[in-house]
């Protein structure tokens, strides 16, 4: 089975701009994969940043960003902020109605 | 405003099924995709699978063999169901609604702990 991988950890200083990245084991991630990106903080549920690979969802600040870069899925912030501190997972669509979540990225802002 | 609200036993003994339930208020479940998502502790998120409101399913398939997703319209709710479990399945799990027309997760429940022990 294709495992979808992400940074286990990173980390930016306040301001900074980072770029989390959601890739394949075997392939390349292109918009057909319809991915999304969510946000969670530690007891909460996840929250949707990004759906199809670069639509902010309702209330999600501009500094969130998704695109393709290379042959991965992307996650840009821009302006990083201390309660942007939080695990972010993407999700991709495999076809045949099913979805594969990446690993995670914890991130650290400091 | 969508709301999801899981329920169920906080414990289940191995071999058991573990046994959810999701109430919708806010909309109806027609017309939408329901998912089941889980975490478990300290690890990351898996995608379970969904019930679209006609009752169709599609699941995971490291699931697929034990688990089976259905959705009651009458109640506004869907449910999970997961056979023989083990520690393995302890995690928080989630609900969620999917609306395929714009492919987007866009509500959540706030998860509930299912620990699985003798």
């Amino acid at each position: 089975q294709t495992v979808v991988t992400q940074e286990p950890s990173f980390s930016v200083s306040p301001g900074g701009t980072i770029t989390l990245t959601c890739g394949l084991s075997s392939g390349s991630v292109s918009t057909s994969y319809y991915p999304s990106w969510f946000q969670q903080t530690p007891g909460q549920a996840p929250r949707t940043l990004i759906y199809t690979t670069n639509t902010r969802s309702s209330g999600v600040p501009d500094r969130f960003s998704g695109s393709i870069l290379g042959n991965k899925a992307a996650l840009t912030i821009t302006g990083a902020q201390a309660d942007d501190e939080s695990d972010y997972y993407c999700l991709l669509y495999m076809g045949s109605g099913t979805w594969v979540f990446g690993g995670g990225t914890k991130l650290t802002v400091l | 405003q969508v709301q999801l609200q899981e329920s169920g036993p906080g414990l289940v003994k191995p071999s058991e099924t573990l046994s959810l339930t999701c109430t919708v208020s806010g909309d109806s479940i027609t017309g939408y995709y329901w998912t089941w998502i889980r975490q478990p502790p300290g690890k990351g998120l898996e995608w379970i699978g969904y019930v679209y409101y006609s009752g169709s399913t599609n699941y995971s398939p490291s699931l697929r063999t034990r688990v089976t997703i259905s959705v009651d319209k009458s109640k506004n709710q869907f449910s999970l169901r997961l056979r023989s479990v083990t520690a393995a399945d302890t995690a928080v799990y989630y609900c969620a609604r999917y609306y395929g027309d714009y492919l987007v997760f866009d509500y959540w429940g706030q998860g509930t702990l299912v620990s699985v022990s003798s």
